[in-house]
């Protein structure tokens, strides 16, 4: 069985400073990696997703993150953050070969920015 | 880029009335959607898998006689509160997948904020 595991509940930054949102999984097959953003009373929007080749991936926002087989994490990461940046961060993953198959979603991380 | 609308955004009702929630792929053909609930300041918990023109798989722990899904087209899926009581409150967010997209990724709609007096 597949989970996700968010190491932080809450992270408190300052406005321009960088933040990585901690995210590692358990599958016993490939999988597929997703961090969504939600804001306040909103849907989840995808910010990036790892689905094969390169280890980073960039996303929208100026949020990147690096997939490591061996640590089974995918770290979210950004080098200067906006207070617009505060929200819900999840990190989900769901296997290739199970269509159809819904995302498992990590339990989040509160992303507070203050200036 | 893929849109996923819900109807309606908020609603509130009186304990044992029931609600029905809409979710509707805009501009992509979903065979399965699926829905979720987000209690206030936690994680998306899968209620169930609702696949088009079939029964929906509901998860471990949700009465499937009380959350009705149905899945009647490819870009309609229903979920109907049935005798909602206070502790049906809750956020309750759909998604889709899109029939085109060879991943796993899924299209979330702006879920639907339910308060059950």
């Amino acid at each position: 069985a597949q989970s996700v595991t968010q190491l932080d509940s809450q992270v408190p930054v300052f406005e321009e400073a960088p933040v990585e949102l901690r995210c590692n999984y358990s599958s016993s097959v490939s999988v597929y990696l997703f961090w969504y953003v939600q804001y306040p009373n909103q849907g989840l929007q995808l910010l990036l997703k790892y689905l094969s080749g390169s280890t980073l991936v960039k996303g929208i926002n100026g949020f990147e993150a690096e997939f490591n087989k061996s640590q089974t994490s995918f770290h979210l990461r950004k080098p200067s953050v906006h207070i617009s940046d505060t929200a819900e961060y999840f990190c989900a993953v769901s296997g290739p070969n199970q269509a159809g198959t819904a995302l498992i979603f990590g339990k989040g991380t509160t992303l507070s920015v203050s200036s | 880029g893929a849109v996923v609308s819900q109807h309606p955004s908020w609603v509130i009702c009186k304990s044992g009335t029931s609600v029905k929630i809409e979710c509707r792929s805009l501009d992509f053909q979903a065979t399965t959607m699926f829905w979720y609930r987000q209690f206030p300041k936690q994680s998306l918990m899968l209620m169930a898998t609702s696949n088009e023109g079939s029964k929906a798989t509901y998860e471990q722990g949700v009465e499937k006689d009380k959350f009705l899904i149905n899945h009647a087209s490819l870009t309609l899926s229903t979920l109907t509160v049935t005798s909602a009581h206070p502790e049906d409150s809750s956020f309750y967010i759909c998604s889709a997948r899109d029939l085109s997209v060879p991943y796993n990724e899924q299209f979330f709609g702006p879920g639907t904020r339910l308060t059950v007096l």
